[in-house]
Order: C-alpha cells, then sequence, then structure tokens
C-alpha cells in the first residue's frame, strides 16, 4: 500500500528565513502523481501543486518552489523569503491509478506539517 | 467557477440529535469524497462517488454514518444519532472522474460540535 511521510510535525521561523518541508513517499507503482495541499487557519484545504512521476523537472511559482527527487522518493517544498500568510498545515499527498473505483483509496494524505511563520 | 460547496459551515448540536451535512460538488465533477479530520487521526477518507453511486464506504465509522447523492450536485452526509466523539471537521471534495492525475478539491470544510 502506498504511504506518505511528513516526519516535521511542527515548524516555526522567523518572517523572511526559508523553509523546506520535507515529504517522503512509498509507492509500487511507476506512474503516480503527488500533490500538495495548504490549510491555513480559517480551515479550508487549498491545492498547490500537482506532479507526475515522469516529470522531475523542480518547479517554482513564487516564493514556492518544489524539488522531486523520484531516487529519494521525496517530493519536498520550499517557501522562500517566509511572510507570516504562510503559516499553515501543509499536506503532501500521493495518488495511485490503480482501478477507477479504487481512486478514492488511492489517493492518500500525508498527517501534515504545521508551519508558523512568527513576525 | 464556482468550488465545491458546504453547508452549514459550523454547526452545534446536542447529542442525539440528527445532523445532515450538504455539498455541491464542481460543476462538471463526477467524482465526490467525503473526508472527515480530527487531531487524533487526521484526514480520513469516509466515502466517495462516481457518477453518483457509492463506490467505497469502508470509511463510514458506523451505521449512524450514511451518505447520499441523489444527482450529480447535491450530496448529504447524515449522522444520526449524533455523539461527541463525531466533533470534527467534515470536507467535501470533488474531481473529474476518478483518474489518478486529478486533483481533488476541497470545500471549505463544516465544522460540527456536538455537545
Amino acid at each position: 500500500a502506498q504511504k506518505v511521510t511528513q516526519a516535521q510535525t511542527e515548524i516555526s521561523v522567523v518572517e523572511k528565513e526559508d523553509v523546506t518541508l520535507d515529504c517522503v513517499y512509498e509507492t509500487r507503482d511507476t506512474t503516480y502523481y503527488l500533490f500538495w495541499y495548504k490549510q491555513p487557519p480559517s480551515g479550508e484545504l487549498v491545492f498547490l501543486i500537482r506532479r507526475n512521476s515522469f516529470d522531475e523537472q523542480n518547479e517554482i511559482s513564487g516564493r514556492y518552489s518544489w524539488n522531486f527527487q523520484k531516487s529519494t522518493s521525496s517530493f519536498n517544498f520550499t517557501i522562500t523569503a517566509s511572510q507570516v500568510v504562510d503559516s499553515a498545515v501543509y499536506f503532501c499527498a500521493l495518488s495511485e491509478p490503480g482501478e477507477q473505483d479504487n481512486y478514492g483509496q488511492n489517493f492518500v494524505f500525508g498527517p501534515g506539517t504545521r508551519l508558523s511563520v512568527l513576525p | 467557477d464556482a468550488g465545491v460547496i458546504q453547508s452549514p459551515r459550523h454547526e452545534v448540536t446536542e447529542m442525539g440529535q440528527e445532523v445532515t451535512l450538504r455539498c455541491k460538488p464542481i460543476s462538471g465533477h463526477n467524482s465526490l469524497f467525503w473526508y472527515r479530520q480530527t487531531m487524533m487521526r487526521g484526514l480520513e477518507l469516509l466515502i466517495y462517488f462516481n457518477n453518483n453511486v457509492p463506490i467505497d464506504d469502508s470509511g463510514m465509522p458506523e451505521d449512524r454514518f450514511s451518505a447520499k447523492m441523489p444527482n450529480a450536485s447535491f450530496s448529504t452526509l447524515k449522522i444520526q444519532p449524533s455523539e461527541p466523539r463525531d466533533s470534527a471537521v467534515y470536507f467535501c471534495a470533488s474531481s473529474s472522474l476518478g483518474a489518478a492525475r486529478n486533483t481533488i478539491y476541497f470545500g471549505e470544510g463544516s465544522w460540527l460540535t456536538v455537545v
């Protein structure tokens, strides 16, 4: 069964620091998809990014960047020059193809990392 | 475009009462999911539907929980009778029909407190 590990339960940084959130996954499939979601204090779950297993190029979106390394089964998320508004719980997730009707079970979330950015 | 819409956003109810949570998925999406989030268990998948048909309800905690999707634009999650341990945030989510590449989009959640 697939698995997603986010070893960092909580991280605190001071505003303007860079911070990296770790995500390690386990899967036996060669085709899979990785996601990051953000859950701010208001509670909603916001989709941030999706990557497929065949695309190992790093991605940058503003202050956010993602480093996907199949060799280490990691999909880490870096926030550059963090801001107080980045304070949230961040979830990494893994999706495997499987059967269409297994899609729900095959979408697995990690436990989340709570990031606090202090002013 | 409107995202996943859930109601109520917050509900406080007494133990033993019936609770009904409602969800309108994103238009055009034909997979719908109900998740529950608690501090102890994190995000748990309760049930999901493809094309309005329940595919897997193995995550539903017990018979007190039931979910329906009478049409493509509406789903309910019902708890009857409610208990204090049901207090949690319940998320509805939707995606295009069950493909691994498809992103699941979440509603804002329904915060349930059972006293």
